[in-house]
């Protein structure tokens, strides 16, 4: 049984620019939520998606954006990069309305913006 | 902003209890204590919950105070894949509410 999965593992970036980040849930999952984690920090929420609609967000601007697919994959999308959007991007997948208290996170794909 | 305090490292000798401490004074009475860690470079990992009660599984045991301020988690006998950061977290009884992390306490278990 796969776990939550991400790609790409790592990506580089330059300012202005834009990234697509995708996760894939844990098998029988169908809510994602993506965190940002900057260097020597906790994971900072940014938004959940459930039944490809955003649910809540975290204090993020809106060049931060998401999609959840009908298999429940969900692509974290940032415009206009900036160098403080370099971070740990983390997509952690759950069971939503039908219950589950516990969120399994994926690796990460970690972001370097120049 | 997270509602939880807890010390920002702590050492452990391999093989010994680690007691790993954590403060939060303003939890409501329908919020749980969570507990996550964060091994370098993975994703931050499931070990327990609670809301009243001490609570034991196979990584860990929970131990919340009777006014529910503060809880302390155990690792019975830390070995050196047990270096991480530990995450407590206090989180409603929504099972869709977001975790909200601070800064956690960095264990470093030696040999």
């Amino acid at each position: 049984d796969a776990g939550v999965t991400q790609s790409p593992t790592h990506l580089i970036k330059t300012r202005g620019q834009q990234v697509t980040l995708r996760c894939s849930p844990k098998s029988g999952h169908d809510t994602v939520s993506w965190y940002q984690q900057a260097l020597g920090q906790g994971p900072q929420f940014i938004f959940q998606y459930y039944e490809e609609e955003e649910r809540q967000r975290g204090n993020f601007p809106d060049r931060f954006s998401g999609h959840q697919f009908p298999n429940y994959s969900s692509e974290l999308n940032v415009n206009a990069l900036l160098l403080g959007d370099s971070a740990l991007y983390l997509c952690a997948s759950s069971l939503g309305l039908a219950g589950g208290w516990e969120q399994f996170f994926g690796p990460g794909t970690r972001l370097t913006v120049l | 902003d997270a509602k939880t305090t807890q010390p920002t490292s702590m050492d452990c000798a391999e093989g010994r209890a680690a007691n790993l401490p954590c403060n939060h004074s303003t939890i409501s009475g329908n919020e749980y204590v969570y507990w996550y860690r964060q091994i370098h470079s993975q994703g931050p990992q499931y070990i327990i919950h609670g809301l009243k009660n001490n609570e034991t599984n196979e990584m860990a045991s929970l131990i919340i105070t009777e006014d529910r301020k503060s809880s302390t988690l155990i690792l019975p006998h830390a070995t050196l894949r047990d270096t991480a950061v530990y995450y407590c977290i206090v989180r409603s009884s929504h099972n869709t509410d977001k975790l909200i992390f601070g800064t956690g306490t960095r264990l470093q278990v030696f040999p």
